[in-house]
């Protein structure tokens, strides 16, 4: 069965300092692919960054980058240059390897940004 | 700019009563989901729609029903809240070959 685990429940950064947000996962499937949602304490859920498995490079996204590392199962976001807007909740989540996209997400880290 | 729009955003239930959740996407997409948050907790999986017409079990789908009666729209029924059905409810959507799932903003139901 597959799964995602975040072991940090919450973390502090200093604003403009970069942070490191990990998330660990397990499969046997060797097709899958990593997400990060940032949800702010408005409620929604908003993308951030994806990674497949067969994806060569880490993916960038602005600020946002995917540290994948596929032997360690590990697919760690970093946010570069914290902004105050960056205080939430950060989800990690994976798809199976079918076609359907059903997310597994992990139980998510609160970041604050201090100014 | 819609993308995926829920209806109602805040529902307080009794317990026993039935209600039904609507989700609305005006991107075309093929897929949607059905999600619930429980407070601490990432989102699960509560019902799956490949396309119109069909459905599929998530990993939490007990006391839920849902309906993909068009591309547009997939409904969540609750027919008999229970107080563990207190949740924040999320639609999502997503294109066929695309690999960004499309949220809605939430739905916070509470059933006493």
């Amino acid at each position: 069965a597959q799964k995602i685990t975040q072991t940090q429940p919450g973390m502090f950064v200093q604003e403009k300092e970069a942070v490191t947000l990990d998330c660990t996962y397990d499969t046997s499937d060797p097709s899958y692919g990593l997400f990060w949602y940032k949800q702010p304490s408005s409620g929604e859920m908003i993308f951030l960054i994806y990674q497949g498995s067969y994806d060569q490079q880490n993916a960038t996204e602005g600020r946002y980058s995917l540290n994948f590392q596929k032997a360690r199962k590990s697919a760690n976001l970093v946010i570069s240059a914290s902004q105050l807007g960056d205080s939430a909740m950060y989800f990690c989540a994976m798809r199976p390897p079918d076609s359907s996209y059903k997310l597994i997400f992990g139980s998510g880290t609160r970041l604050l940004v201090r100014p | 700019n819609a993308g995926v729009t829920q209806t109602p955003k805040f529902q307080v239930l009794k317990t026993g009563q039935s209600m039904t959740l609507q989700c609305a996407q005006d991107m075309n997409h093929n897929s949607m989901y059905w999600y619930r948050q429980d407070p601490g907790m990432g989102l699960r999986l509560i019902y799956y729609s490949a396309s119109e017409g069909t459905t599929d079990k998530g990993e939490v789908p007990n006391g839920y029903n849902v309906s993909r009666l068009n591309k547009r729209e997939f409904s969540l029924r609750l027919e008999s809240a229970a107080p563990s059905q207190t949740s924040v409810y999320f639609c999502a959507s997503r294109a066929a070959s695309g690999n960004t799932i499309y949220f809605g903003e939430g739905s916070w139901l509470t059933v006493v």
